[in-house]
């Protein structure tokens, strides 16, 4: 079956500009994460949903993050006022189940995000 | 919270020869450890992972321990191909936390 989809695959944004990046996880997975990878680092946990809530956003670096998942399916991470420093590989991963980080997450392939 | 450790952060072996990527974490609570190897530009897929009811999972020519005492688990890949050449990253989950964390990477790199 079709894996997580993430779109765009690239994305520039001048600095201050806002960004939304969207996932479409595997259908029926329960859990969704949010993940921020910079060059030569592993990914930094960025925020959590199981099905519409969100339960975890503590990795969101600030309040110009906002995340969301109406229906328990597609989510969209957006970012307000751009900066240089969000330059990073945005991963969206999905899980089957709503057992918290237990699972196996499946990852899309990122978004590359350069904010010139 | 959770703090993984992964060393080393680069490797460099001859084809045939195995190689050992090694990790730490500090939460006792954390119980499940998968690897991923992730391709330049691609996404991580994950390879292997243990569960902490268990010491040791084979699956061909990967294998995984885990030591629950001293807070370690190691990637093991015998006769590694050109092919394995990528950054493999380890990680933690605390079913508690929700979240998983990862280890910095470990570039492999396999000479033919």
């Amino acid at each position: 079956g079709a894996g997580v989809s993430q779109s765009p695959r690239y994305k520039v944004a001048k600095r201050g500009q806002d960004v939304a990046l969207r996932c479409d996880p595997i259908s029926g997975h329960v859990s969704l994460f949010w993940y921020q990878q910079a060059l030569g680092q592993g990914p930094e946990f960025l925020t959590y949903f199981q099905n519409e809530a969100q339960l975890d956003k503590s990795g969101l670096p600030s309040d110009r993050f906002f995340a969301e998942r109406p229906e328990g399916s597609v989510s969209t991470l957006k970012i307000q006022r751009t900066q240089q420093e969000d330059s990073a590989v945005y991963l969206c991963a999905s899980s089957r189940q709503g057992t918290r980080g237990v699972d196996t997450q499946y990852f899309g392939p990122g978004t590359r995000l350069t904010v010139l | 919270g959770e703090n993984v450790e992964q060393h080393p952060s680069t490797l460099s072996v001859q084809e045939g020869d195995s190689a050992v990527i090694k990790c730490t974490y500090s939460d006792s609570a954390s119980n499940y450890f998968p690897w991923y190897k992730q391709e330049l530009g691609k996404r991580p897929q994950l390879i292997i992972d243990i569960r902490s009811n268990v010491g040791e999972k084979k699956d061909q020519r990967i294998a995984v321990t885990l030591n629950k005492t001293a807070k370690h688990f190691s990637l093991h890949i015998t006769e590694t191909q050109p092919e394995d050449s990528a950054v493999y990253f380890c990680a933690a989950s605390n079913p508690n936390a929700g979240k998983s964390t990862f280890g910095d990477g470990t570039t492999l790199t396999v000479k033919p």
